[in-house]
């Protein structure tokens, strides 16, 4: 596996369930990002982690629960959601403190919240 | 609060042309602009990089330019094909490791 890979590529789960979404990059990065695009929305961040430890959380409802047990690994965990949660989740890694610091994104994982 | 506008929000044209494409922010204090490529249903490829100390940046058939003072980038695709069909976004970010800030993109068509 090369990059960032996500799985499972596509979900979906009732508003009762608990789900995780899977993130993992093989780029020996140190930073990672879980990103929400919605229809006709901007994509827009959810969470940071960098060396492990979470930077920046965007006011994202509980329902939502990330883990990052090391630099390559991040995970969503989802429950009880809602069907205005249904969307495209997308992962991205980067090199914090890289030159230039690009961030490489997965493929994404389609959410469908019934 | 940064905010990162695109226009058009799609665009048509025919094999051949050349276009560009418009990207402009509120906070002139940016550490990077990209451009991504998205195609439908997909993640996002990464295009092109422009530091804030760089002015433009080109890869192949497309050229990005940034304009800090004014808050605008221009992605010039030249010769389009219809490859090329995909949304375009412009993103930005204020600080090292820190989250983009996406604009809504604008979804390209070009027709052969």
């Amino acid at each position: 596996e090369t990059g960032v890979t996500q799985t499972p590529r596509h979900l979906v789960m009732g508003m009762t369930n608990k789900k995780s979404l899977k993130c993992e990059q093989h780029l020996g990065h140190n930073a990672m990002y879980w990103y929400k695009q919605s229809a006709k929305k901007p994509l827009e961040l959810m969470f940071v982690y960098n060396f492990k430890e979470q930077t920046e959380n965007n006011s994202v409802p509980s329902r939502f629960s990330p883990e990052c047990p090391n630099s390559s690994h991040l995970f969503l965990h989802l429950h009880t959601l809602q069907p205005e949660d249904s969307a495209l989740y997308l992962c991205a890694s980067s090199q914090a403190g890289g030159i230039p610091e690009t961030q490489y994104f997965g493929p994404g994982t389609r959410l469908l919240v019934l | 609060k940064q905010e990162v506008t695109q226009i058009p929000a799609a665009l048509s044209v025919p094999e051949g042309e050349n276009l560009v494409l418009n990207c402009s922010f509120t906070d002139s204090a940016i550490y990077n602009l990209q451009w991504f490529r998205q195609d439908p249903g997909k993640g996002l490829t990464s295009l092109l990089l422009i530091q804030s100390s760089q002015r433009e940046q080109t890869s192949g058939r497309l050229n990005a330019s940034l304009d800090k003072s004014s808050g605008r980038s221009t992605l010039y695709i030249a010769a389009s094909q219809p490859g090329d069909s995909a949304t375009y976004l412009c993103a930005v970010d204020n600080q090292a490791g820190t989250a983009l800030i996406f604009g809504k993109g604008t979804t390209l068509s070009v027709s052969s």
